[in-house]
């Protein structure tokens, strides 16, 4: 049961190249999210998606975007990486909210990204 | 604005029990997380509290009181592996999570 699988799981980039990180999940959650883990804050979230082909920004989308072509997918790319977005990103997957579901997160095993 | 407070470490011993308090103030309320993270992993679900009361499961329990917007994480019987960070996250009015910056609780022997 692979559950929510990130790659690459370690990158390091110098200023100004681009790359993508992929997420799939196998549990056909229609939420998917990434997010972004600063030492000393919360989790901030960049973009979200409440289904397939639909996308939204979160708190701190700059800088990023992301495409959900199919359901099990969220792809989240940097066009031109700078060193404020060295940090560790993770991925997220969860029903829709409703009275059977609380919501619940499911979390990617993370990617460390640092950019020089 | 919306915020989460939570104390940035704690210490406790083995064997022990810990409480884990979070302070949150969100655009309208739904419900309250509680994730474990261990250091270099993903955060894992532990409870989501929607009504007020305690709810137990296990040696970890939640608390949650909506009037006063402050929820605490009961951890009993410490055991080493309890080493983790601990984050509370609010669902807004929209049911958009707002996290805290985590609670590192260290366990001594």
């Amino acid at each position: 049961n692979a559950g929510v699988t990130q790659t690459p799981k370690f990158r390091v980039l110098k200023t100004g190249q681009s790359m993508t990180l992929l997420c799939a999940q196998d549990m056909n959650h229609e939420y998917m999210y990434w997010y972004r883990q600063d030492p000393g804050m919360g989790l901030r979230l960049i973009h979200y998606s409440v289904g397939e082909g639909t996308t939204a920004k979160g708190e701190v989308p700059d800088g990023y975007n992301v495409s959900r072509l199919k359901k099990q997918n969220f792809l989240l790319g940097l066009e031109s990486a700078a060193p404020s977005q060295t940090s560790v990103y993770f991925c997220a997957s969860s029903y829709s909210y409703g009275l059977r579901n609380t919501g619940e997160l499911f979390f990617g095993e993370g990617s460390r990204l640092t950019v020089l | 604005g919306q915020n989460i407070d939570q104390p940035t470490e704690m210490t406790a011993t083995e064997g022990a029990i810990v409480q884990i308090n979070c302070t949150y103030q969100t655009s309208g309320f739904n419900g309250l997380f509680w994730y474990q993270q261990h250091a270099g992993e993903a955060p894992t679900f532990l409870s989501y509290n929607v009504l007020d009361g305690l709810e137990e499961k296990g040696r970890f329990s939640s608390f949650l009181s909506r009037s006063k917007g402050y929820s605490y994480l009961l951890l009993k019987e410490l055991q080493m592996k309890d080493s983790a960070s601990y984050l509370c996250a609010a669902t807004d009015s929209n049911y958009q999570l707002i996290w805290g910056a985590g609670t590192k609780l260290i366990i001594k022997p």
